[in-house]
Parts: C-alpha cells; structure tokens; sequence
C-alpha cells in the first residue's frame, strides 16, 4: 500500500500476556519510529531505527518493551507480561532521510 | 528541557470563522517544526513544516502557520474554517527529522 501500515488494528489482551504489534512502512523509508499515544495525550517517542540498525531506545518505558526490524523494513514492538498503564495506541511512523514523518493508523491496545 | 505547549486544550469555533492556534516550545538548538492533524481513531497526518528560510509556511487544506523565534512559537491559522476542520491537531518539534516531541494537542470543535 502506499501508506504505513499496522496491524492489528485493535488488541485486547489480559494483564500479564505478551502482545505483538507489527509496522509495515511506506517502501524505501529508511527511518522508522514507534510512539506511544495515551488517552487524551500526544503522542511519546518509544524508539527509533535506521534501516536495522536501533539507534535510539530512550523512550521505552520498561526493559519489559522491546522493538525490532531484523531485516530494514517491516518491525514489531513486543510488550511481555502486559500491565493496565500499558493501553494506549501505539502508533509507527516511516520517513526517508530528511523527511517529515508519515504516521500509520495505530494499534489500539487495552489491557484487562 | 525540551518541551512544546498548547495552552489550548479545547477550542470552538463557528464555520467560517478564522482560527489561531497557538505554539510555544523549549529547545536547544533551531528546531525544526511541525504541526499534524489526528481524527478519531486514525494515525496522524501532516499539516505543514518548518526547516528553515520563510518564516511563514503554507500548508494543506488552507492552514498556515508562522515561525517567530523571538517567541519560541509557531502557531497554525486558517482564515476561514470547515466543519471538516473539526479534529486534534499536533504541535511537533525535533531536531533534524528524528525523534518528535509532541505538545498535549488541541482540540477542535467547529459549529454550523
């Protein structure tokens, strides 16, 4: 598509279960980038990869997060032994070098 | 610290009407400057930039938005507003194109 795509569009999963997340970015975008968006909030930088490479992780919350993009394009974000604070939507975003950022739709997470 | 403030959590405003809305950011070097636009339950999309040059930017869907670095804001404006203009809207600023610091958004109500 020409578009980022994330998949699963919505999740809901029990406290305590592993979820996840998968982002397909726009072809050709080098940089991807997951945020954390709360109910009523703006959206909070997870992490950040240039091709495979993740040169920034400062925005993980806990060592219980973790993100990966094995071959430069398609990533996941995988939270163990989900907690209530983590619903949110997470949302992916792809750019080329020096671009703006293009935004997916989002996974809406909510955990019971 | 590096932070963006939108004083505005909730504007209403009539069709027709002009639109102000308002930008403040701390940062440490020159900015570069965003602002996207969020509907319900999508991701979000790109209003218009700033990177450098003319301070006034124009954007899509009619919005401008003027960069004034004696005030560390960048406020989005639309002379005359739809009622398809109804959504969150997103103040950004980042260094290059890396990771984005999002303000808490504004929300925007439009009446017939």
């Amino acid at each position: 598509g020409a578009g980022v795509s994330q998949s699963p569009r919505y999740k809901v999963a029990k406290r305590g279960q592993d979820v996840a997340l998968r982002c397909d970015p726009i072809s050709g975008h080098v940089s991807l980038f997951w945020y954390q968006q709360a109910l009523g909030q703006g959206p909070e930088f997870l992490t950040y990869f240039q091709n495979e490479a993740q040169l920034d992780k400062s925005g993980l919350p806990s060592d219980r997060f973790f993100a990966e993009r094995p071959e430069g394009s398609v990533s996941t974000l995988k939270i163990q032994r989900t907690q209530q604070e983590d619903s949110a939507v997470y949302l992916c975003a792809s750019s080329r070098e020096g671009q703006p950022q293009h935004f997916g739709d989002g996974t809406r997470l909510s955990i019971l | 610290a590096q932070s963006v403030t939108q004083p505005d959590i909730h504007i209403t405003v009539s069709e027709g009407a002009s639109l102000e809305l308002r930008c403040n950011y701390s940062y440490g070097a020159t900015p570069y400057l965003f602002w996207y636009v969020q509907s319900p339950g999508q991701g979000l999309q790109l209003l218009l930039k700033y990177f450098s040059g003319d301070t006034l930017v124009q954007g899509i869907k009619g919005f401008e938005a003027e960069f004034k670095r004696s005030q560390s804001s960048f406020n989005l404006r639309k002379p005359s507003v739809h009622w398809s203009d109804a959504a969150e809207y997103f103040c950004a600023v980042g260094y290059n194109t890396d990771k984005l610091i999002f303000g808490t958004g504004t929300r925007l109500q439009v009446f017939p």
